[in-house]
């Protein structure tokens, strides 16, 4: 089952107001994604984080990966009406090769913005 | 440019028929995943697929059967449709590397009456 605990569960918040949300587990990972998920519709990737300590910005996006490496955060600045969704963090654990691929996610972030 | 497909995109069925979700990528993508998205469990790994005819058991394999003699298509199959089964469908794909991206498609909502 998922073994990445993602908070808050849900964010309202108003139009140009900036967004924190994150993503622990009790493992190490090698890989951070974040995905945007918009009602009836698939998971899109906006971030992918590979190193410890990275901070990569999409936009007004910005994820890091936790210098422990059981950790990640997403910021989104200023937001506006289309930023509304549901946010899912994903990780990818060292392992095997019959591990790869296989990622863990999130329960996932509802972000509701009202003008 | 389709990138990845899912067909169709809504379906009802009855309990006991089988029902079979087809998935389609046009990028060549040497993986591809098999995931159900319910209210309080998030998205769950059903199958998934390393390569054409090599596939494995994800996190909820039972109930499903899922085939790949093509690289681009990875189709899903209930032999026979329980309640239970209701849930949204996703299919993914992600190439072989060193990264771990997925990307998935737009989803089959799929009821079970």
């Amino acid at each position: 089952g998922q073994q990445l605990n993602q908070s808050p569960q849900s964010m309202f918040i108003q139009e140009g107001e900036d967004v924190s949300m994150n993503c622990t587990s009790s493992s190490i990972f090698n890989t951070w994604l974040w995905y945007k998920q918009d009602p009836g519709e698939g998971p899109v990737l906006l971030i992918a984080l590979y190193k410890a300590g990275e901070l990569t910005s999409n936009g007004r996006l910005t994820a890091q990966f936790g210098i422990t490496r059981k950790d990640s955060f997403l910021n989104i600045s200023a937001s506006i009406p289309s930023d509304v969704g549901i946010y899912f963090c994903a990780g990818q654990r060292p392992g095997t090769t019959d591990s790869w691929g296989k990622l863990q996610f999130g329960a996932g972030t509802q972000v509701v913005v009202t003008p | 440019d389709a990138g990845i497909t899912q067909s169709p995109r809504y379906k009802i069925t009855e309990t006991g028929r089988q029902v079979t979700l087809m998935c389609h990528q046009t990028w060549s993508h040497s993986y591809m995943f098999w995931y159900r998205q319910d209210l309080g469990h998030g998205l769950r790994l059903i199958y998934y697929s390393a390569a054409a005819d090599i596939t494995d058991k994800g996190e909820v394999p039972d109930g499903y059967v899922v085939s790949r003699s093509k690289t681009e298509n990875f189709p899903l199959t209930l032999e026979s449709a329980t309640r239970s089964q209701t849930s949204v469908y996703f299919c993914a794909s992600s190439e072989i590397g060193q990264t771990y991206e997925q990307y998935f498609g737009p989803g089959t909502r799929l009821t079970v009456t």
